[in-house]
């Protein structure tokens, strides 16, 4: 069975001040995993996915995430935070069987402060 | 544009009515998704859909309903029988391919119980 777990619900970082999204996964399978990003009343926007092509993978907005297999482990880092990065953000997993449907942490929302 | 439009925006029911969201896509995706979101829980799968006229229950799809008749729609009706249907719906959208292709998310619809 897959699940993801992201630690802590709520986030605040200094604007240019590194973000670290934590990310842990279960998978009976390889996994391949995603981070989501949304702003409120609004619909999810991929920010990156690992794949298995590369453990180090870099997404839009200056975003990136290392997949460790050692820590099942896929966080979310940007070395500087600007004021739009506020917003709430999600890591799911792929089953990886089937319908290969997605299934998604709690959230992580993450406050900016100026 | 390709993308994924729900509509309505907003939508507001008495106890006792069964309503109706729709969600529309031009990406020529073969599988489509429905979730729901409440505050702190993430997404929930209700239903999914990998190809026309044939759709599964997801893991919360008591008191919900869908059809799949053409490939670009994809509505969900909330039925009376939801007992508690205050919440975000999000639709969603992806080429019907392997683990790793990419869900794309609707702007979603805010449904609230008067």
């Amino acid at each position: 069975a897959q699940s993801v777990t992201q630690l802590g619900s709520h986030v605040s970082v200094s604007e240019g001040a590194l973000v670290l999204l934590r990310c842990n996964y279960s998978s009976s399978v390889p996994p391949y995993l995603f981070w989501y990003v949304q702003y409120p009343n609004q619909g999810l926007q991929l920010l990156l996915k690992y794949t298995s092509a590369a453990t180090l993978v870099k997404g839009i907005n200056g975003f990136e995430a290392e997949f460790k297999k050692s820590e099942t482990s896929f966080h979310l880092t940007k070395p500087s935070a600007h004021m739009s990065d506020a917003a709430e953000y999600f890591c799911a997993v792929s089953t990886g069987t089937g319908a290969n449907n997605l299934f998604f942490g709690t959230g992580t929302r993450l406050t900016v402060i100026p | 544009d390709g993308g994924i439009t729900q509509s309505p925006k907003y939508l507001f029911r008495k106890e006792g009515q069964n309503v109706t969201l729709s969600c529309e896509q031009n990406l020529n995706h073969d599988a489509m998704y429905w979730y729901r979101q409440d505050p702190g829980q993430g997404l929930r799968l209700i239903y999914y859909s990998q190809i026309v006229n044939d759709f599964q229950k997801g893991d919360i799809a008591e008191g919900y309903s869908v059809s799949r008749e053409k490939k670009e729609s994809f509505p969900l009706t909330v039925t009376s029988a939801q007992k508690n249907p205050t919440a975000f719906y999000l639709c969603a959208s992806r080429i019907a391919g392997g683990p790793a292709d990419t869900q794309y998310f609707g702007p979603g619809t805010r449904l609230t119980v008067l």
